[in-house]
């Protein structure tokens, strides 16, 4: 059992909304991720962080921004939520061990919906 | 440009029968190769890691095999249950500058029928 908790499951917000998807592992993890899927899409990788104070855009331009204060936690911030934002929000975390990446540990995802 | 590419799209089988999923990358330098069990509404949970020198690895009723001359893996699943109903997703990790990059396919949806 992964321990790499999001919260909240599920969102409905209304439009214009600031809103901060929650993201914890207890894992000890360096390596922190956030990806967007759309249903019966691939996983697409916005943000990343290879540990505290870290952070970095990934391929998929995304309006949100994220922080690393401490090693567990790496939430993501939509400053004004719009209908677009719509999808499904996946957080992930793995260890590094010289260059090469562990198993990326998934959590539960988050289901926004902004109306 | 690196690209993680499976089939089939879509896949539906009878309970009991055997099914084998397939994944083509284009990832250098490669890393490892990760096959991914995603129901719907969840997070992806990892069924298997397979490195360079590894070209087998099992997991109970998934066997998951890695060509790493020809850049082709494939999960096998045997006889098949309806728990099995799920999106399997290759992915791939590099060992570039960037310490690690994570490449996702589109993932296979098999339905398994009673």
């Amino acid at each position: 059992e992964a321990d790499i908790y999001q919260t909240p499951r599920y969102l409905v917000i209304g439009t214009g909304k600031k809103i901060t998807l929650e993201c914890s592992q207890t894992m000890g993890h360096d390596k922190m991720y956030w990806y967007q899927q759309d249903p019966g899409m691939e996983l697409h990788l916005i943000h990343y962080s290879y540990g505290v104070n870290s952070t970095e855009k990934g391929d998929l331009s995304s309006e949100s921004t994220v922080s690393r204060i401490r090693t567990e936690h790496f939430p993501l911030t939509l400053e004004s939520a719009r209908p677009s934002h719509t999808s499904q929000y996946l957080c992930a975390s793995s260890d590094l061990r010289g260059q090469v990446d562990t198993e990326a540990f998934f959590g539960q995802g988050t289901r926004l919906t902004v109306v | 440009k690196n690209q993680v590419e499976q089939s089939p799209q879509s896949l539906i089988i009878l309970e009991g029968k055997n099914c084998t999923l397939q994944c083509n990358y284009t990832v250098s330098p490669f890393s490892n190769l990760r096959w991914y069990k995603q129901d719907t509404g969840r997070g992806p949970v990892s069924l298997t890691i397979m490195t360079f020198s590894e070209n087998t690895k099992s997991n109970g009723r998934y066997t998951a095999t890695l060509d790493a001359d020809t850049k082709q893996s494939s999960l096998h699943i045997t006889a098949s249950q309806l728990s099995d109903s799920a999106s399997y997703i290759c992915v791939v990790s590099d060992r570039g500058s960037t310490l690690g990059r994570l490449y996702f396919g589109r993932g296979t949806q098999l339905t398994v029928w009673p």
